[in-house]
């Protein structure tokens, strides 16, 4: 059974500074992982899909990084900002139509 | 830009009521999801829609949960009747590809309709 696990829960940085937030799962069988942003009580921002033949997407400041011998995937924020505090979840798409969830970082960039 | 439509946004009730959630995805998108987020935790999926037909309801309660796409495009989640457990954020999601197709496009998630079972 794929399980995705998202390290830390939680992280507190000053603004300004580049960070990485970690996603692992334990089946490496996946067609894709996706990088989701998600603020307080609403839905969830799609912020980076990388297909399984790919190693990385980049989309403004933020770079997503994808390893599936290992199990791995980053996700690099670069120049961290106060808009950026938000919950941020990865998604690891499976066989049978699934798509599983991690329980997500909740960041927080302090001004 | 497109986005997609649920609706209430709140619902407040008591236990052994009727709920009913509605989603209209982003026109043109084959597939519909709704997944169920407890606070705290990753969304999980409940049932998965390719056009009019469920692709995926293994995670579906259903004892108590039902779910419809009649004609393809907008979608209907019921709880009959509901439970305290089922306290949480329902959230529906649409993307245009294929579910057979496994390279799945991106996943567009509405708003959500938080739940209070009381």
């Amino acid at each position: 059974k794929q399980e995705v696990t998202q390290i830390p829960a939680a992280l507190s940085v000053p603004e300004g500074e580049n960070l990485v937030l970690n996603c692992s799962f334990t089946d490496s069988a996946i067609y894709n992982l996706q990088w989701f942003r998600q603020d307080p009580g609403k839905g969830l921002t799609s912020l980076l899909l990388i297909q399984s033949s790919q190693r990385e997407q980049t989309s403004g400041r933020l770079n997503a990084s994808l390893d599936k011998s290992s199990g791995r995937s980053t996700l690099y924020i670069a120049a961290s900002q106060p808009g950026d505090s938000a919950t941020y979840l990865c998604a690891v798409g499976t066989g049978g139509f699934k798509t599983i969830f991690g329980a997500g970082t909740r960041l927080f960039v302090k001004a | 830009e497109a986005e997609v439509a649920q609706s209430p946004r709140y619902k407040i009730t008591e236990k052994s009521q009727a709920v009913a959630f509605w989603c209209d995805p982003i026109s043109g998108h084959a597939t519909l999801y709704w997944y169920r987020q407890i606070l705290g935790q990753g969304p999980e999926l409940l049932v998965q829609f390719q056009d009019e037909s469920v692709v995926d309801d293994s995670q579906l309660p259903k004892d108590r949960f039902s779910a419809e796409r009649l004609k393809g495009v907008d979608s209907t989640l019921k709880i009959q009747p509901a439970e305290l457990g089922d306290s949480a954020m329902y959230l529906c999601a649409s993307s245009s590809g294929l579910a057979s197709r496994h390279v799945t496009d991106t996943q567009y998630f509405g708003p959500g309709t938080r739940l209070t079972v009381l």
